[in-house]
């Protein structure tokens, strides 16, 4: 069973444009929501991520929008440019078995910009 | 240099074959991690350990094994690996909050 379910699973934009990508969540114990950017050749790396307490965090380019009532979240990347071609993962996190915390993963985006 | 390394960086195997990836992080992080990345399926964990005694399974442990040598190190193996281990792996660390996980440049594996 897939907790964090994202889309669309691959993704084509043309330089200047939006990047919309999607994510759901189910457990409601979920509080916090990051997104993680991956390169070819590379490791994820933490892009931006958000907590329950707010609907929106923008960093430069990168936003992402959270409705807690719908248990959905979003990454929007204004203005896309070919140098953020790249997997795109969301995940969430929240406390599990052992009062650990878990970070659940989403299935990864690759979004493609094309110049 | 590196918070996180992997060696080796790409390894060609073939079936049957016992396997160690290895992976070091200077981060001082107590947690580490091992994930595979398939296309299509995401991250899958393998195995996690929170500190030097403590290691659990992951979602698909079957047919590896890990050892956590130091705080520091964090080694995956696969006793006699088989062609659908194909993958590439990561090694990742954590502090004790959890949240925010530091990937290594992964391992590309194939097994003929």
């Amino acid at each position: 069973q897939q907790q964090v379910k994202q889309s669309p699973q691959s993704l084509i934009v043309q330089k200047g444009g939006i990047s919309i990508i999607n994510c759901a969540y189910e457990n409601t114990a979920f509080d916090y929501f990051p997104w993680y950017q991956q390169f070819p050749g590379k490791g994820p790396a933490l892009l931006i991520a958000i907590r329950p307490d707010v609907s929106e965090k923008k960093e430069g380019r990168f936003t992402i929008s959270f409705n807690k009532s719908a248990k959905q979240f979003s990454l929007h990347i204004m203005d896309s440019q070919p140098g953020d071609s790249a997997t795109y993962f969301c995940a969430a996190s929240g406390l599990g078995a052992g009062n650990n915390r878990k970070l659940i993963w989403g299935l990864g985006t690759s979004l493609a910009v094309n110049p | 240099d590196a918070d996180v390394t992997q060696t080796p960086r790409n390894r060609i195997t073939k079936t049957g074959k016992r396997i160690m990836l290895e992976c070091s992080q200077t981060k001082g992080h107590d947690r580490m991690y091992w994930y595979r990345q398939d296309p299509g399926l995401g991250l899958r964990l393998i195995y996690y350990s929170f500190d030097v005694k403590d290691i659990n399974k992951g979602e698909i442990s079957d047919g590896y094994s890990v050892s956590r040598q130091a705080q520091a190190k964090f080694s995956l193996s696969l006793e006699s690996a088989i062609p659908n281990q194909t993958a590439l792996y990561f090694c990742a660390t954590s502090d004790q909050a959890g949240d925010t996980q530091y990937f290594g440049p992964g391992t590309r594996l194939t097994v003929l």
